[in-house]
């Protein structure tokens, strides 16, 4: 049990679908994150929240639409993907913006 | 795990040995780095972290040593496991920064029983 709980841990889903990506930490934590992990590259940050305030968007396509309703919970909106977008979409959650991540398992995604 | 594969370093080692993997950063201004592990279908998992007024810490078989003069971090594992078998990365992050933390592509650990 990581204490970050992610669901689905598989999604597959077409290029004009709409889904989206659901994350719970238990962890009392005050900030939440999106990361991408695609094959042979390093993490990407995608959002930062700090008590349920967006601080952070890296440039994010905005086919990547974020929510979040409170501490505990952190939800990616998916619509209109690409084939390139399949990769592993990680939350994390952390104490205070600088202290370290707790990940959950993540969502393997995949755009047909 | 989602990152382990084709093209990352790797590191073979014999169940029982100590392990040595590490990491170079680039940025003079990261004061705070992070080793994870990440086993295969589950996300990155802390291992230890540092901040860079020290150059060493120890947590239960591992160590991270820090040379800020070289940008070098390293992470060692003693009496390594089969269960250490994992991609591990450092991070790094800056002074001030949001916990942007970068990430490094990953080294995968191999453990031979």
């Amino acid at each position: 049990e990581t204490g970050v709980t992610q669901t689905p841990r598989h999604l597959v889903m077409g290029m004009t679908n709409k889904k989206s990506l659901k994350c719970e930490q238990h962890l009392g934590h005050n900030a939440m994150y999106w990361y991408k992990q695609s094959a042979k590259k390093p993490l990407e940050l995608m959002f930062v929240y700090n008590f349920k305030e967006q601080t952070e968007n890296n440039s994010v396509p905005s086919r990547f639409s974020p929510e979040c309703p409170n501490s505990s919970h952190l939800f990616l909106h998916l619509h209109t993907l690409q084939p390139e977008d399949s990769a592993l979409y990680l939350c994390a959650s952390s104490q205070a913006l600088d202290g370290p991540l707790h990940f959950g398992n993540g969502t393997r995604l995949t755009v047909t | 795990g989602e990152n382990v594969g084709l093209h990352l370093p790797t590191l073979s080692v014999q169940e029982g040995d100590n392990s040595i993997i590490n990491c170079a950063y680039s940025n003079s201004a990261s004061d705070y780095f992070i080793w994870y592990k990440q086993e295969s279908g589950k996300g990155p998992q802390f291992i230890i972290d540092i901040r860079s007024n020290m150059d060493k810490r120890q947590g239960q078989r591992v160590t991270v040593l820090l040379n800020k003069t070289v940008k070098h971090l390293s992470l060692q594992i003693a009496a390594t496991q089969p269960g250490d078998s994992a991609v591990y990365f450092c991070a790094e992050n800056q002074r001030g920064a949001t916990n942007k933390l970068i990430f490094g592509t990953g080294t995968l650990l191999a453990v031979q029983p």
